[in-house]
């Protein structure tokens, strides 16, 4: 399978600020990127799909000016949580994907952000 | 609405044991199916998908449109196999996950 690395691997942050998290597709060229959140012994909740060079679009119940995504090259995307609040505290995983005839995702292992 | 139903959140099976986890799913249409598996403190991992009809790891499902169902099978469990899994469905450019089941081999 594909490369997908993501960065934090975990955060700890206070309450009130921001936390940008990473997530790079290595070996191959991420046209679209997907964001998801995963509670504790939840299943994961798509927030936000994004494309190249474009805005992303949101998931309803998802506010946008928290959840700030990136998506400016094929090979990088941030997810920014501002102004975090303790009930951000949760795991987010992205999901790339090159399109193509089977248009599989791949997985980024995630990031556990802690908000005090 | 397009959704997946996991309706089990534990299984609990006997080593040697046959599987089978269920999953119907909720869609206007063909749906593209797939089952997905995270093992303990790994990321998610795709584990089939419904129309390469392959089976990974002994495990196999089919898509039965009568009973929009796409359950999960395999007939030994295996100690290994221990991990929480989640049926899937795509959703145009998006695919969206049950609850998922947690199955528990015992030894």
């Amino acid at each position: 399978g594909a490369v997908v690395s993501q960065h934090p691997s975990w955060v700890i942050c206070k309450s009130g600020t921001s936390v940008k998290i990473e997530c790079r597709s290595l070996d191959f060229q991420a046209t679209t990127m997907f964001w998801y959140r995963q509670f504790p012994k939840q299943s994961l909740m798509l927030m936000a799909t994004s494309n190249e060079g474009s805005k992303a679009t949101y998931e309803q119940g998802v506010e946008k000016d928290k959840f700030l995504i990136n998506h400016a090259s094929l090979t990088l995307s941030t997810l920014t949580v501002t102004s975090a609040h303790p009930e951000d505290s949760s795991f987010y995983i992205c999901s790339p994907s090159a399109g193509g005839p089977y248009n599989e995702q791949f997985f980024g292992p995630g990031t556990r952000l802690t908000v005090l | 609405a397009q959704r997946v139903t996991q309706p089990e959140k534990l299984l609990s099976v006997f080593k040697g044991a046959p599987v089978e986890l269920k999953c119907n799913y909720s869609y206007s249409g063909s749906p593209e199916l797939f089952w997905y598996v995270q093992y303990s403190r790994q990321r998610l991992q795709l584990l089939l998908r419904h129309i390469s009809r392959e089976s990974i790891k002994g495990f196999t499902a089919d898509l039965n449109k009568g009973e929009t169902s796409f359950h999960l099978k395999k007939p030994f469990a295996q100690e290994e196999d221990s991990a929480m899994y989640y049926c899937a469905l795509r959703r145009g450019d998006k695919i969206i996950f049950g609850k998922g089941t947690r199955l528990h081999i015992l030894p």
